[in-house]
């Protein structure tokens, strides 16, 4: 089946460790996104790519790092400089000038 | 002032009516307006989108946009009890970077 997952579904993270949250996408969409959705909040913007080996700061990045090295890929990085991680992160993909299509989301907690 | 604004809610709605959900953008040179749906724990889901002032149409679902006003609603009609969820409203800027801004969402729950 087409579409985009996301691995793992919940996620804990320890004092001082950076964890990496997978996407993956079969649509062979150019363009890869990443938002934190915190309790009862729209979606804010961490990380977008258009392209393969480019990427853009969203509205809120410090703490967080991206690569993407292949179309179908793009793994965003929790590191230990962002304070307040717990949340649910979204990765979407799309089409240019098209809707973007969200995978299941990954929980992630502080233990 | 936020650059998508929605009304939180909840907006209650008895089944079988007309649920009706708003949104007003900063941005005047916005291009492209969508509606997701989400439901409680799950990703959000599209549901409409628009690109043109009036009205779009798809089943129980009408999108409409009007540029001017800066101005776009959701119309639901015959309002399921499966219609309950938080419904995020979301605008593509005139950047030409494809970045989504999203509101924070309105609560819809349909009573039976």
């Amino acid at each position: 089946d087409g579409g985009i997952t996301q691995s793992p579904k919940y996620l804990f993270r320890k004092e001082g460790q950076n964890v990496t949250l997978s996407c993956e996408q079969n649509l062979n969409h150019d363009a890869m996104y990443w938002y934190r959705q915190d309790p009862g909040q729209g979606l804010r913007l961490i990380y977008y790519s258009q392209i393969v080996n480019d990427f853009q700061k969203g509205d809120i990045a410090e703490g967080y790092s991206v690569s993407r090295e292949k179309k179908e890929s793009f793994p965003l990085t929790v590191t230990s400089a962002q304070k307040n991680p717990t949340a649910f992160y979204l990765c979407a993909s799309s089409e240019r000038n098209q809707p973007q299509h969200f995978g299941d989301g990954t929980r992630l907690s502080i233990l | 002032q936020k650059e998508v604004e929605q009304n939180s809610g909840p907006l209650s709605v008895p089944e079988g009516a007309i649920a009706s959900l708003n949104c007003t953008y900063s941005d005047r040179g916005s291009q492209s307006f969508f509606w997701y749906r989400q439901y409680s724990g799950k990703s959000p889901e599209l549901i409409m989108f628009i690109y043109s002032n009036g009205d779009k149409e798809d089943g129980r679902f009408t999108a409409q946009l009007n540029k001017a006003s800066q101005y776009v609603s959701l119309l639901i009609r015959d309002s399921q009890p499966s219609d309950s969820a938080t419904y995020l409203c979301a605008v593509i800027g005139n950047f030409g970077n494809e970045k989504l801004t999203f509101g924070t969402g309105t609560r819809l729950t349909i009573i039976p």
